[in-house]
């Protein structure tokens, strides 16, 4: 069964104190790995899409890596207004008319601190 | 341009009653998705909509969920009736084309809780 598993549940970082939270992945062909934002009470909010092992993509303080198996999301020097919850998706290849599901991690509740 | 609306953003129910959630995607959207959230987890699919067919309700409970998307715009996704486990938050997304790798695009959800 194709999982997703994120890591941390929870991290507390002070401002400043740069982190990364892990997604790992046991799908038979990933297609795309994609990361979002959900702040409380609003939907996910696109982050960034990943396609292939050794790809990195980057937006303001947060830089997402894809390994064959996982996925880092580096935050550079947090700061407040970075608390969210950072859900990781996979898409993956082999689903039959099912080609457009996400099946999501669990996310990572972060909180900075100022 | 305007995200993915859905209406109502609360409703509050009582078990074995029934209600509606509404979802508008974004203009031009060919595919329609509807996920279910339970707190302190990640948005799980239900259904998947291209233009007004359905291409994917594996994980829909057919005997009390139904969905539907009249002429490939707006789309209803109805429970009837309620058990407590269904309270959860109810997301649409939408993305411009049938490829997969399309990005979803997220409303702010329906929050339901059922009594």
């Amino acid at each position: 069964e194709d999982q997703v598993t994120q890591s941390p549940e929870a991290l507390r970082l002070q401002e400043g104190e740069s982190s990364s939270l892990n997604c790992s992945y046991t799908v038979s062909g990933l297609r795309g790995l994609f990361w979002y934002r959900q702040d409380p009470g609003k939907g996910p909010e696109f982050l960034f899409t990943l396609y292939s092992a050794g790809e990195e993509k980057e937006k303001e303080r947060l830089k997402a890596t894809l390994t064959k198996k996982e996925s880092f999301l580096h935050i550079t020097a947090p700061k407040p207004e970075d608390s969210a919850t950072y859900l990781c998706a996979v898409q993956f290849w082999g689903g039959g008319t099912s080609y457009g599901k996400l099946t999501f991690g669990q996310g990572t509740i972060l909180t900075v601190h100022p | 341009e305007a995200g993915v609306a859905q209406s109502p953003r609360y409703k509050i129910i009582e078990k074995r009653q029934s209600v509606a959630f509404w979802c508008n995607p974004i203009s031009g959207h060919a595919t329609l998705y509807w996920y279910q959230q339970i707190l302190g987890q990640g948005p799980k699919l239900l259904i998947q909509f291209q233009n007004n067919g359905v291409v994917d309700d594996s994980q829909l409970p057919k005997d009390r969920f139904s969905a539907e998307r009249l002429k490939g715009v707006d789309s209803t996704l109805k429970i009837q009736p309620a058990k407590l486990e269904d309270s959860a938050v109810y997301l649409c997304a939408s993305s411009p084309k049938r490829e997969s790798t399309d990005t979803q695009y997220f409303g702010p959800g329906t929050r339901l809780t059922v009594l």
